[in-house]
């Protein structure tokens, strides 16, 4: 039973770039949701996709913005990058009919804007 | 305001002494609980969780968190660490309420070293 996984691993872009991260849930999950780490943080939520909509956001602006296909996964779109978008991006997923938001977390991708 | 706070950043323990992480909340209802795990360079891995009934909650590698709701505290516990569980500890609060809120708040993280 394949976990979380998401692509790529490490990413470095320059500032004003455009980058696109990618996250397939574990299977039987049908909702996903993003979070940016900073070094030694705790996550931030950026936002949850179900059943095609984003359906909640965190505090993050309109350059943060997702995606999420029938087959469930999903995308991370952030616009215009700035120095302070250098983070770990972690995807997680959970499984709606089950209620209760237990989270899986992939792996995660290491952006690096110079 | 919703928060979660864990009071320290830094632990270091001996390989096979005890642990106690501490984590406190602040949240308007009775939340769901949970801690996760992340070694360095790593996704989160899911420790163990609280939503309801007893509790003293076991989880995963030996791991337990007590929850106290009276000073909205859960603390994670195992009684003999591993030099394999030095990584950093998060604790997450999130909505007992199925809806359209389902953020999960968390705190920054505690920091285990463990010597040998």
């Amino acid at each position: 039973d394949a976990g979380v996984t998401q692509s790529p691993t490490h990413l470095i872009k320059t500032r004003g770039q455009q980058v696109t991260l990618r996250c397939s849930p574990k299977s039987g999950h049908d909702t996903v949701s993003w979070y940016q780490q900073a070094l030694g943080q705790g996550p931030q939520f950026i936002f949850q996709y179900y059943e095609e909509e984003e359906r909640q956001r965190g505090n993050f602006p309109d350059r943060f913005s997702g995606h999420q296909f029938p087959n469930y996964s999903s995308e991370l779109n952030v616009n215009a990058l700035l120095l302070g978008d250098s983070a770990l991006y972690l995807c997680a997923s959970s499984a709606a009919a089950k209620g209760a938001d237990t989270q899986y977390f992939g792996p995660g991708t290491r952006l690096t804007v110079l | 305001a919703q928060s979660v706070t864990q009071p320290d950043i830094h632990i270091t323990v001996s390989e096979g002494a005890s642990l106690e992480l501490r984590c406190n909340y602040s949240y308007g209802a009775t939340p769901y609980l949970f801690w996760y795990v992340q070694s360095p360079g790593q996704g989160l891995q899911l420790l163990l969780k609280y939503f309801s009934g007893d509790t003293l909650v076991q989880g995963i590698k030996g791991f337990e968190a007590e929850f106290k709701r009276s000073q909205s505290s859960v603390n994670l516990r195992k009684p003999s660490v591993h030099w394999s569980d030095a990584a950093e500890y998060f604790c997450a609060v999130g909505p007992s309420n199925a809806g359209n809120n389902r953020k999960l708040i968390w705190g920054l993280g505690t920091s285990l070293a463990v010597n040998p």
